[in-house]
């Protein structure tokens, strides 16, 4: 089974609107750690955000937040007023705790495409 | 603040020729990987290590080998080039089973295959 899920493989969004972008997650661990990337068309990865499986608020930066829903294993990113810089692909990653709590799970990506 | 860097930024090779991509990291992270990025197929493990001396295989390692023989160096050698290996290449680092500290990534190696 796959641990990373985004089921979204292209996404548009008009400029200032805001985005939600999916990912879903799957793990057996109580201790874990969720993390988006942007990786702009220039290729580098950026880290944007992470949530701890035990924070009780969602994650903010700036313009980003986090919708964590545990029960759901969700951790739905949020872009609000989307800019033209957004345009990216975005990552979910996943890193359990535990023994083994060494690797980095990525899913498949999002394409964002910000409209002006 | 050079972080992780990696070396070279653009390669191409012939089948069969071996190369090894070099990746460097300056803040003691014990974590170090190397991941391949094909379209549509997100980054897939090659290799990580957990520390020097210590490493394993990821979802992809056929064809790639690692070692570990310092904290700050991470080589990836390809031992016979295919033109199925040809992608971009990530090296990444981390602090080892903190599950709240991400990974700081290189920028890529582009590597083609012909």
């Amino acid at each position: 089974a796959q641990k990373i899920t985004q089921t979204q493989p292209g996404m548009f969004v008009q400029e200032k609107e805001a985005v939600t972008l999916d990912c879903t997650y799957d793990t057996s661990d109580q201790s874990y750690g969720l993390f988006w990337y942007k990786q702009p068309s220039s290729g580098e990865m950026i880290f944007l955000i992470y949530q701890g499986s035990y924070d009780e608020q969602n994650a903010t930066e700036g313009r980003y937040s986090l919708n964590f829903q545990k029960a759901r294993k969700s951790a739905n990113l949020v872009i609000s007023a989307s800019q033209l810089g957004d345009s990216a692909m975005y990552f979910c990653a996943m890193r359990e705790g535990g023994w083994t709590g060494n690797q980095f799970y990525f899913g498949t990506g999002t394409s964002l495409t910000v409209i002006p | 603040n050079a972080g992780v860097t990696q070396t070279p930024k653009f390669q191409v090779l012939k089948t069969g020729q071996s190369m090894t991509l070099q990746c460097a990291q300056d803040m003691n992270h014990e974590y170090m990987s190397w991941y391949r990025q094909d379209p549509g197929m997100g980054l897939r493990l090659i290799h990580y290590s957990v520390g020097a001396g210590i490493t394993d295989q990821g979802e992809v390692p056929n064809g790639y080998n690692v070692s570990r023989s310092t904290t700050e160096d991470f080589p990836l050698r390809l031992l016979s080039a295919a033109p199925s290996q040809t992608s971009v290449y990530f090296c990444a680092s981390s602090y080892r089973s903190q599950t709240n500290k991400p990974q700081h990534f290189g920028d890529g190696t582009r590597l083609s295959i012909l």
